[in-house]
Order: structure tokens, then C-alpha cells, then sequence
């Protein structure tokens, strides 16, 4: 069974804050992926990674940055926090990229206030 | 603009209906459409897919149509199940390097 787990599962972080959300996964996979659920919106890609040390932007990249240190961790960083980044964001790995199974991480609620 | 777009926002049925999703989408570079399910707390999970050298794909109640030339695609839950009641997400890609394009999801309700 894959697995993909994230931390924290929820957050509550001030406006102009800094927020680093972690993602973990003990599946080999090369890929990772970084989205995003909001009422509306549904789920939007922010950032990708198909080999460590090297990350892509995705569809909704502004605001955020990312990290993957191992081929294992990869990380969403929120250098300052905005009302508008409260979401669900949900970590997934991949074996053979987008046109394969992603496995999804729980998910991690974030309030911004 | 939305590239991939679901209807409808919601849906109910009854027990043992057949509930029909919908999805339709703008590229036409798109070559692999799954569809996912994400019920209440848990974490979206990969219910089937389809490439377009098909026009139809069955996994046990669940079948997706495809149709290339209308760039359309509905997703049938034959013989409902309150079990099934879920938000169901189409998603398209057209490579393997990015990520998956997701429409809004279809929040089904079967009830007993």
C-alpha cells in the first residue's frame, strides 16, 4: 500500500507569517505533487517534483515556494502567509508522473487569520 | 478559464439508480482522463481512467464514456450505493511531467 503522509494536518498561522508544510513518502517515487482545495476551485496544482534538488512551478505557483531535499520529502513553503491561502493542500507521489495513480497524503487544513 | 469542467455541481439518487457524472474539456492535447473520488476526511483516491483510444472503460459499477470528437466524457454509477456517496472529481493530463488539471468534482448523495 503506498503511503504519504503529511505535517502538520492542520495549522492556524497569521497573516505575514511564515508556513512550511511537509510531506513524506516511503512509496520510491520520483514524482511529487503539491495541490490545493478550496470551495469552488476544486483541486489546482501549485508545484511539482520529478527528482530530488529540482522542483517546477504549476498552476498556481505565486505566493509559494517548494522544496524537495530526498527523493522521500517534499515541502510547501508559505514565506508570507495571506487570508487567501487558507485551504486544504493535499501532498501526492507518483511512479510514473501525472498519467499515472497519484497517491494522496491526507491532507493538511491551513487557517490563515 | 476553467479547462476542465464538471456538471452537475451536485447530484442525488436513490438506491440502486444509475447516478451519470459529466465532464468536458478544452485541450485537446489531453490524453489521459481519471477520475477520482474523495469521500468526507479522507484523501482524494484514483477511481478509474481512460486514454482515448478508447471510448469506454468498466471497473465493476463504474463506467466511463468517452467521446473524442465532443471532447466529452460522464462517468455511469450503475446500481447506486449509499457507500457511494462522495465528491467525484474528472482530471486530465497531457504528459507526464505535470500534474493533473481537475475540474470542480460532482458532490453525489444516494440515499437509502
Amino acid at each position: 500500500e503506498a503511503a504519504v503522509t503529511q505535517s502538520p494536518r492542520s495549522k492556524v498561522a497569521v497573516t505575514g507569517g511564515k508556513v512550511t508544510l511537509s510531506c513524506h513518502q516511503t512509496n520510491n517515487h520520483d514524482y511529487m505533487y503539491w495541490y490545493r482545495q478550496d470551495t469552488g476551485h476544486g483541486l489546482r496544482l501549485i508545484h511539482y517534483s520529478y527528482v530530488a534538488d529540482s522542483t517546477e512551478k504549476g498552476d498556481i505557483p505565486d505566493g509559494y515556494k517548494a522544496s524537495r531535499p530526498s527523493q522521500e520529502n517534499f515541502s510547501l513553503i508559505l514565506e508570507l502567509a495571506s487570508l487567501s491561502q487558507t485551504a486544504v493542500y493535499f501532498c501526492a507521489s507518483s511512479p510514473r508522473g501525472a498519467q499515472d495513480t497519484q497517491y494522496f497524503g491526507p491532507g493538511t487544513r491551513l487557517l490563515v487569520l | 478559464q476553467q479547462q476542465v469542467r464538471q456538471s452537475p455541481q451536485s447530484l442525488t439518487v436513490w438506491e440502486g439508480e444509475t447516478a451519470i457524472l459529466n465532464c468536458s474539456y478544452e485541450d485537446s492535447t489531453f490524453d489521459y482522463f481519471p477520475w477520482y473520488r474523495l469521500f468526507p476526511g479522507e484523501s482524494p483516491a484514483l477511481l478509474i481512467a481512460i486514454r482515448p483510444v478508447s471510448n469506454k472503460k468498466e471497473d465493476g459499477r463504474f463506467t466511463i464514456f468517452f467521446n473524442k470528437r465532443e471532447k466529452k466524457l460522464s462517468l455511469h454509477i450503475t446500481d447506486s450505493q449509499p457507500g457511494d456517496s462522495a465528491t467525484y472529481f474528472c482530471a486530465a493530463s497531457d504528459n507526464y511531467a505535470q500534474g493533473l488539471t481537475f475540474g470542480l468534482g460532482t458532490r453525489v448523495s444516494v440515499f437509502p
